[in-house]
């Protein structure tokens, strides 16, 4: 069966340090890969997506980004931290057309 | 602002059903989903409706579609303490995406 791990659960930075968030796949192949945030009490926004190793959209410009340096990983990543990046960070994988499954989460903390 | 409109909040007594509603824009969408969010943690698929379907029940659930009025409902039988979370609808739109509601909190009181 397939799972998807996120990594850390928990993370408080300051304003300004760099950011990497992880998350990874396994249990299937080539799958559609998202990153979402969460603000607190509110819906989700839809931050990347990428549905091949070499293809990853931005829906949203920021100073965030995302890599995917294999099939099955993805990365958020960003060089300086803003207050405004706390949020709850979902990871979710693909692989028909739509169906989306998500990870547990990374509570982050901006200060 | 958002495709996928939800009510934010619902109370509702342990053993009476739940409905929660949901209204979206994209008469081109092909699935519509029901997500559920427990405190701290990640979404889970709790269903979803094609859609060429009006209805669609597993166990307590019922999904109700209104293609014509751009309608989703949840319904949940004998709504249990369990059920207590941030409810999500979702329609597929185009490239690989979905396009979320705001989210349905629901309270269950005893």
């Amino acid at each position: 069966s397939q799972t998807i791990h996120q990594w850390p659960a928990t993370l408080v930075q300051p304003v300004g340090s760099p950011l990497s968030l992880e998350c990874t796949v396994e249990g299937t192949s080539n799958p559609n890969l998202y990153w979402y945030r969460q603000a607190a009490g509110r819906g989700l926004q839809l931050l990347f997506y990428s549905i091949g190793i070499d293809q990853i959209s931005s829906e949203v410009p920021q100073n965030l980004s995302a890599s995917r340096p294999q099939d099955r990983q993805f990365i958020l990543s960003s060089k300086k931290l803003l207050l405004s990046d706390s949020g709850f960070y979902l990871c979710a994988w693909g692989q028909r057309m739509n169906e989306q499954f998500f990870g547990p989460g990374t509570r982050l903390t901006v200060l | 602002g958002e495709d996928v409109e939800q009510s934010l909040f619902l109370s509702v007594r342990e053993g009476d059903s739940s409905v929660i509603n949901c209204t979206y824009t994209d008469s081109s969408s092909t699935y519509l989903y029901w997500y559920k969010q427990e405190p701290g943690a990640g979404l889970q698929l709790l269903t979803y409706i094609f859609s060429n379907m009006d209805m669609k029940q597993d166990q307590r659930l019922t999904v109700l579609l209104n293609k014509k009025d751009k309608h989703l409902s949840l319904r949940i039988a004998d709504t249990q303490t369990g059920d207590s979370a941030i409810y999500f609808c979702a329609e597929s739109i185009h490239d690989y995406k979905l396009s979320f509601g705001a989210g349905t909190t629901v309270t269950v009181r005893a």
